[in-house]
């Protein structure tokens, strides 16, 4: 399964909303249990991958609620509600229907 | 506390092999699934294996399938990656990574061993 992320690069002023999109070249949607097998990571510059959320909108414990996921079957959003400083990182999608997981190419967020 | 800490990196030449190596404390190790995944310099993240708790069930990514071998000692917390005819293209940092019991995906990751393959 192919992920492909948009847009490559994305700069947003402090308190804005950023909203980065994936979308999957099949769909993740496993109609059995109704899960769409989406995560999102934040990898900031010189640390490894985090995970943000998975089931494509269910925030991992301890990360901030303005990270809202959502989307469903080949086609998803990760939003950040208000832009904070220590939000800029790179953000990759991934799906884990099927192995191998494949990651989206990542996209770069930044402070305008 | 979840601990994973990756080692063996070096520079190598193509045509080699390496051992990767990935101590992990602060969970049950022998129950959980693990991940290995790198970072190549400029090319973001590639899914490369997953080795099931016992050892007795690996899927691999279709870059590494029959160079690689993902392997793991319970007793002594460890898991292994065996890297043979290494190519330049596989370069870049290593990361182990602890299987979520949620979803069976990349959940908390090591902070990586580098490699790099060149002549």
């Amino acid at each position: 399964i192919v992920m492909t992320q948009s847009p490559d690069s994305l700069a947003v002023s402090l308190g804005e909303r950023a909203t980065i999109n994936c979308k999957s070249s099949q769909s993740v949607l496993y109609r059995s249990n109704n899960k769409n097998y989406l995560a999102w990571y934040q990898q900031k510059p010189g640390q490894p991958p985090k995970l943000l959320i998975y089931w494509a909108s269910t925030r991992e414990f301890g990360v901030p609620d303005r990270f809202g996921g959502s989307g469903s079957g080949t086609d998803f959003t990760l939003t950040i509600s208000s832009l904070q400083a220590e939000d800029v990182a790179l953000y990759y999608c991934q799906q884990y229907f099927t192995t191998p997981f494949t990651f989206g190419q990542g996209t770069k967020l930044e402070i305008k | 506390q979840v601990q994973l800490v990756e080692s063996g990196g070096d520079v190598v030449q193509p045509g080699r092999s390496l051992r990767l190596s990935c101590a992990a404390s602060g969970f049950t190790f022998s129950s959980t699934a693990m991940h290995w995944v790198r970072e190549a310099p400029g090319k973001g993240l590639e899914w490369m294996a997953v080795i099931s708790h016992d050892g007795k069930t690996i899927y691999y990514g279709d870059s590494v399938k029959g160079r690689f071998t993902a392997s793991r000692d319970n007793p002594r917390n460890t898991l292994f990656l065996q890297m043979n005819s290494l190519r330049v293209e596989d370069t870049g940092v290593y990361y182990c990574v602890r299987s979520s019991v949620r979803t069976g995906t990349t959940e908390f990751w090591g902070q990586g061993t580098l490699v790099t393959v060149s002549s």
